[in-house]
């Protein structure tokens, strides 16, 4: 079965400094790969995703992932932070189904703060 | 123009209530879903529809229900609530039964059995 880890549970930066968030999955074949933003009571929001082609996605809010077989991780990075990027991070993988049908698989989540 | 909505957005009830909860999408998908979130941030997919066909059905509890009228709703009933079933529940929509589609999600409802 696929599975996504995410190792870091609370991550805290500067603002102004540069951010990465660690994602790491299991799959034996090419992955569906998500990055999700949740801000405070609020629903999940798609930052990006990849599928094939030019392992460097980027995506909104200036996020970008790298997608890497070998080390089979998705990190998520910001060059600058932002206040207002202060949030819960989620990293999913799509998991085939029979029929064609398909479901996310969600890592745990990294909280991000951010000082000011 | 709220794209997927949910209603209640707060739910506070007794252990052993029956509860339902309300979703809609005004994006026009055909695919919507209900993911739990439990305390610890946790998000599991329960159910999907397409078209109004359940095609996911993960190892739920026969006490939620899911009901879909037609393509732009999809409830959740809960029967005998249990202290356990205290989570966020979100609701999501997509265009396609593709993974590769993103998964619009609700605001979330807070659901809390005392």
């Amino acid at each position: 079965a696929q599975s996504v880890t995410q190792p870091d549970i609370h991550i805290t930066v500067s603002e102004g400094a540069s951010l990465e968030l660690r994602c790491n999955y299991s799959y034996g074949a090419t992955p569906y790969l998500f990055w999700y933003v949740q801000s405070p009571g609020q629903g999940l929001q798609l930052l990006l995703k990849y599928f094939s082609g030019d392992t460097l996605v980027q995506g909104i809010k200036g996020f970008e992932a790298e997608f890497k077989r070998s080390q089979s991780s998705f990190n998520l990075r910001k060059p600058s932070v932002h206040w207002s990027d202060a949030a819960e991070y989620f990293c999913a993988v799509g998991q085939p189904l029979s029929g064609g049908y398909n479901k996310l698989i969600f890592g745990a989540g990294t909280r991000l703060a951010v000082h000011p | 123009d709220t794209a997927v909505s949910q209603t209640p957005k707060y739910l506070v009830t007794q252990m052993g209530n029956d509860k339902s909860i309300k979703c809609e999408q005004n994006l026009g998908h055909d695919t919507m879903y209900w993911y739990k979130q439990d305390s610890k941030k946790f998000l599991k997919i329960m159910f999907s529809y397409n078209n109004k066909e359940l095609i996911i059905n993960e190892t739920v509890p026969n006490r939620f229900s899911p009901k879909s009228p037609d393509k732009a709703h999809l409830n959740l009933h809960i029967n005998s609530l249990e202290l356990g079933d205290s989570a966020v529940y979100f609701c999501a929509s997509s265009s396609q039964v593709a993974v590769y589609n993103e998964q619009f999600f609700g605001p979330g409802t807070r659901l809390t059995v005392l």
